[in-house]
C-alpha cells in the first residue's frame, strides 16, 4: 500500500531564504507525482506536475526533483516570500491498476516572515 | 469554463438528512474525481469516473456515498443520512486524461449538525 509522508509538517523561515519541503512515498512505482499549495479555506493549486521519467521540473522560483528509486522528492523554493505562506501537498499516483487516484502527504505548513 | 467549479461552497445540514454535492469539470476533461478533507484524515480518495468507463467506487467509505456523472461532465456526489464525521470538505478535481494533471475545484464545506 502507497504511503506518502511529508517532513517538516510546518516550517517558518524569514521572507528572502532558499527552503526545501520533502516528500517521501514507500512504493516506487508511480506513475507522476504532483505538489500542490493549499491556501487556508480554500482548494488546491497545482504547482508542478513531474512525470515518472522525468528529474525535476522548474516553474519560477520553484523547483521540484524527483528520485523514484528511493522514493523522495523535493520541493524547492527560492527567495521566499509572505505570499508563499500555505500548506504545501505532495501527492503520488502509483503505477498500474484501474484508477487515477492521487495518494496524498499530509502536508507541511509554511509561514514566511515577513 | 476556466476551472473546476463547485456548488455549494458551504452546507450545513442535520444529522440524518441527505445533501447533494455538485462539481462543474473543466470543459473538456474526460476524467473527473472526489477527495475528501477531513481533519486528522487528510486528504482522501472516493471516486474516479473516467469517460463511459464504470468509476472506480473503491473509496467512498460506506454505502450511504454514491455518485454519478451526467453526460460526461457534471457530477453530483449524495450523501445519504448524513452522520457528523461525514463533516469535511470535499473537493472535486479533473484532468484531461486519467494520466495527467489534476486541477481541484475549490471544494465544498459539509458541517453535519
Amino acid at each position: 500500500k502507497q504511503e506518502v509522508t511529508q517532513i517538516p509538517a510546518a516550517l517558518s523561515v524569514p521572507e528572502g531564504e532558499n527552503l526545501v519541503l520533502n516528500c517521501s512515498f514507500t512504493d516506487s512505482a508511480i506513475y507522476n507525482l504532483q505538489w500542490f499549495r493549499q491556501d487556508p479555506g480554500k482548494g488546491l493549486t497545482s504547482l508542478l506536475l513531474i512525470q515518472s521519467s522525468q528529474r525535476e521540473q522548474t516553474s519560477g522560483r520553484l523547483n521540484a526533483s524527483l528520485d523514484k528509486s528511493s522514493g523522495r522528492s523535493t520541493l524547492y523554493i527560492a527567495a521566499s516570500q509572505p505570499g508563499d505562506s500555505a500548506t504545501y501537498l505532495c501527492a503520488v499516483r502509483s503505477h498500474g491498476g484501474a484508477t487515477n487516484k492521487l495518494i496524498f502527504g499530509t502536508g507541511t505548513l509554511l509561514a514566511v516572515q515577513p | 469554463g476556466a476551472g473546476v467549479s463547485q456548488s455549494p461552497s458551504n452546507k450545513v445540514t442535520e444529522k440524518g438528512k441527505d445533501v447533494e454535492l455538485r462539481c462543474d469539470p473543466i470543459s473538456g476533461h474526460t476524467a473527473l474525481y472526489w477527495y475528501r478533507q477531513s481533519l486528522g484524515q487528510g486528504l482522501e480518495f472516493l471516486i474516479y469516473f473516467q469517460g463511459n468507463s464504470a468509476p472506480d467506487k473503491s473509496g467512498l467509505p460506506s454505502d450511504r456515498f454514491s455518485a454519478e456523472r451526467t453526460g460526461g461532465s457534471v457530477s453530483t456526489l449524495t450523501i445519504q443520512r448524513t452522520q457528523q464525521e461525514d463533516s469535511a470538505v470535499y473537493l472535486c478535481a479533473s484532468s484531461s486524461t486519467g494520466q495527467n494533471e489534476q486541477f481541484f475545484g475549490p471544494g465544498t464545506r459539509l458541517t453535519v449538525l
